[in-house]
């Protein structure tokens, strides 16, 4: 059972324009880290999250946690061609070790 | 530190033949864990140690599936009679833990199986 779901799944915008993905669960996470992936490479960790509510920003990337510690979001603002990837949000649920991944938003800008 | 390594890149098999791809974590990093990862998908946990003790597996690794970690250092994960479905990209990291302190894997470049 996948417990991470991630929106949009597939995502191409223009170069400059600004854009939000989702990661969702009905379960609360202890944490929750969000990775870029490229192809043919693995995942790179970008931020982690682990306070409900919490705000994070790398450059023009701003993260958030949700109260709950159900939910996650990144938004990229003023995105680049070099933004292009597959993010990933993964994490612990609560009371467990065991780290799930999303279901990956794949991200294309076009130059 | 050069990171998680992971060896070899690239792997292509014939059905059935037996592969072992290798990994070696950070050096302080006292847990590792292996994923796979199949085309536009999230990685899927396989399996995890800490230290040297293989403490779960997940009920994707088959009986054809097995991993190692000698001396708590390097792993290993061999798959033995591949199957076309075993076609996928074999991830490793690695992380610091201790006690419910987590912050996140550092991932190798991962072995890509293909089953032909």
């Amino acid at each position: 059972t996948q417990l991470l779901e991630q929106s949009p799944q597939f995502l191409s915008i223009q170069e400059g324009e600004n854009l939000t993905v989702y990661c969702n669960s009905s379960s609360v996470f202890s944490s929750l880290q969000w990775y870029r992936q490229e192809p043919g490479e693995g995942p790179v960790l970008l931020v982690t999250v682990v306070t409900g509510g919490e705000v994070k920003k790398l450059k023009r990337l701003t993260f958030q946690f949700g109260d709950a510690r159900k939910d996650s979001s990144l938004h990229i603002t003023a995105a680049q061609p070099g933004d292009t990837g597959l993010y990933l949000c993964a994490g612990p649920p609560s009371g467990t070790y065991k780290y799930i991944f999303g279901t990956g938003t794949r991200l294309k800008v076009l130059a | 530190d050069t990171g998680v390594s992971q060896d070899p890149r690239h792997k292509i098999t014939k059905r059935g033949q037996n592969v072992t791809f290798r990994c070696d974590p950070i050096s302080e990093h006292n847990r590792l864990y292996w994923y796979r990862q199949t085309l536009g998908q999230g990685p899927e946990f396989l399996t995890y140690f800490q230290n040297e003790a293989q403490l779960e597996k997940s009920r994707l690794l088959s009986d054809r599936f097995s991993a190692e970690r000698p001396k708590g250092s390097f792993s290993t994960l061999e798959i033995q009679r591949t199957e076309q479905g075993d076609s996928a990209m074999y991830l490793c990291a690695s992380s610091l833990s201790s006690g419910t302190g987590f912050y996140g894997y550092t991932f190798g470049s991962g072995t890509r199986l293909t089953v032909v």
